[in-house]
């Protein structure tokens, strides 16, 4: 079984510039998320889709963070105008269902804000 | 508001030895809750999980302990190996499906 793909696994932009990051969830996963971790932290929810509709948003810095997932499948996060505290790795996880309880993690992608 | 306290932050043991992680949760309607490994630069991996209905887990090496009524759970590694160093996270389940993560404990396990 192919695992959660995200892309790119790195990049360095400049406060003040814009990013976006892409995730493919497992296929058939219905629950997408997207967590940040910064280093030394646990990883903190952004957002969650369940298909393509938002569940839970609550922590994500909705002046400058946004996501979609259009279609139900695969998701892109953006940071406009990316600061320096959103240096971080971002983590896209997926599960099968809502109720269903694993999540599985993609290898995340690494953004460093100069 | 929900959160996960997670203790130690670090851990350090001889090969061999035991570790014993311990985590605290706050939502006692929860009733999910995974430990994942981290190794550096790498994905959070699902080590073992532990549901509100169990009160011990076993995996070979690896268990999970559960007390509901004092809200916290444990991970327990016995005959420590070099591999196995790592940072080790909790979780617990909210309302929808939402997790909530400890801080972490990066565990040291000199040969």
């Amino acid at each position: 079984e192919a695992g959660v793909a995200q892309s790119p696994r790195y990049k360095i932009i400049e406060k003040r510039q814009s990013v976006a990051f892409w995730c493919n969830p497992i296929s058939g996963h219905a629950t997408l998320y997207w967590y940040q971790q910064i280093l030394g932290q646990g990883p903190k929810l952004l957002i969650q889709f369940q298909n393509n509709g938002v569940v839970d948003d609550s922590q994500l810095p909705k002046d400058r963070f946004s996501a979609e997932r259009l279609k139900g499948v695969d998701s892109t996060l953006k940071i406009q105008p990316a600061k320096l505290e959103d240096s971080a790795v971002y983590l896209c996880a997926s599960s099968l269902q809502r109720l269903t309880d694993t999540q599985y993690f993609g290898p995340g992608t690494r953004l460093t804000v100069l | 508001g929900e959160n996960v306290e997670q203790h130690p932050s670090t851990l350090s043991v001889q090969e061999g030895d035991s570790a014993v992680i311990k985590c605290t949760y706050s939502d006692s309607a929860s009733n999910y809750f995974p430990w994942y490994k981290q190794e550096l630069g790498k994905r959070p991996q699902l080590i073992i999980d532990i549901r509100s209905n169990v009160g011990e887990k076993k995996d070979q090496r690896i268990a999970v302990t559960l007390n509901k009524t004092a809200k916290h759970f444990s991970l327990h590694i016995t005959e420590t190996q070099p591999e196995d160093s790592a940072v080790y996270f909790c979780a617990a389940k909210y309302n929808f499906n939402k997790f909530y993560f400890g801080s972490g404990t990066k565990l040291n396990v000199k040969p």
